[in-house]
């Protein structure tokens, strides 16, 4: 089975732009999460979406959006770039059925977002 | 205040012996989850292994074991007969509340400990 795959790997932005970045989960997993890792506040959650719909936010400004589409794939966007945007964003997917007693979150590469 | 506590940034290990990494992490609700990534040097996190908080046996993965005490709330990870592939930075974190909530896709993240195997 294909693991999580994101794109683009790497990024270079300039402060003030916008960026759209893309996560698609492992087949037949319906619930996707995005993280933000960066060396000064480590791995902070952003968001999750199941089933399209945004189950939990994190604590970002509105800068940063999600979707989740029919087919679970996920976009994330942020806009108005600002330098402290600088991170490795990881996105993750589970499975989500208690009957079979599993949320392990499996993460992708990550996208690696540089703003000048 | 923290919710998962590494206090160890950095271990070195020789080749082949065994090595604790150290998470403590503070929570009210009784049902949680705990788990360990490891993150190399690529970025990528790999899942690791899994505890539940009911769960009455510590959770073991091939060379991977997870010493659970409740009581205290540490989920330490043992790592035995390390290699030189072990080499990365290791994340505890927690899922609060119980398995398939609404809390499933948010993990709180520890800062992580960064492992050196020396051959």
């Amino acid at each position: 089975k294909a693991g999580v795959t994101q794109t683009p790997r790497y990024l270079i932005k300039t402060r003030g732009q916008q960026v759209t970045l893309s996560c698609s989960p492992i087949s037949g997993h319906r619930s996707v999460s995005w993280y933000q890792q960066t060396p000064g506040q480590g791995l902070q959650f952003l968001f999750e979406y199941f089933s399209e719909t945004q189950r939990n936010k994190g604590n970002f400004p509105g800068r940063f959006s999600g979707r989740q589409f029919s087919n679970s794939r996920s976009e994330m966007n942020v806009s108005t770039l600002e330098l402290g945007d600088s991170a490795l964003y990881l996105c993750a997917s589970s499975l989500w059925r208690t009957s079979e007693g599993t949320d392990t979150q499996y993460f992708g590469p990550g996208t690696r977002l540089t703003v000048l | 205040a923290q919710k998962i506590t590494q206090t160890q940034p950095g271990m070195f290990v020789q080749e082949k012996e065994a090595v604790t990494l150290d998470c403590t992490y503070d929570t009210s609700d009784q049902s949680y989850g705990l788990f360990w990534y490891k993150q190399p040097s690529s970025g990528e996190m790999i899942f690791l292994i899994y505890q539940g908080s009911y769960d009455e046996q510590n959770a073991t993965e091939g060379r991977y074991s997870l010493n659970f005490q409740k009581a205290r709330k540490s989920a330490n990870l043992v790592i035995s007969a390390s290699q030189l592939g072990d080499s990365a930075m290791y994340f505890c974190a927690m899922r609060e509340g119980p398995r398939g909530s609404s809390n499933t896709g948010k993990l709180i993240f520890g800062q992580g400990t960064t492992l050196q195997v020396k051959p």
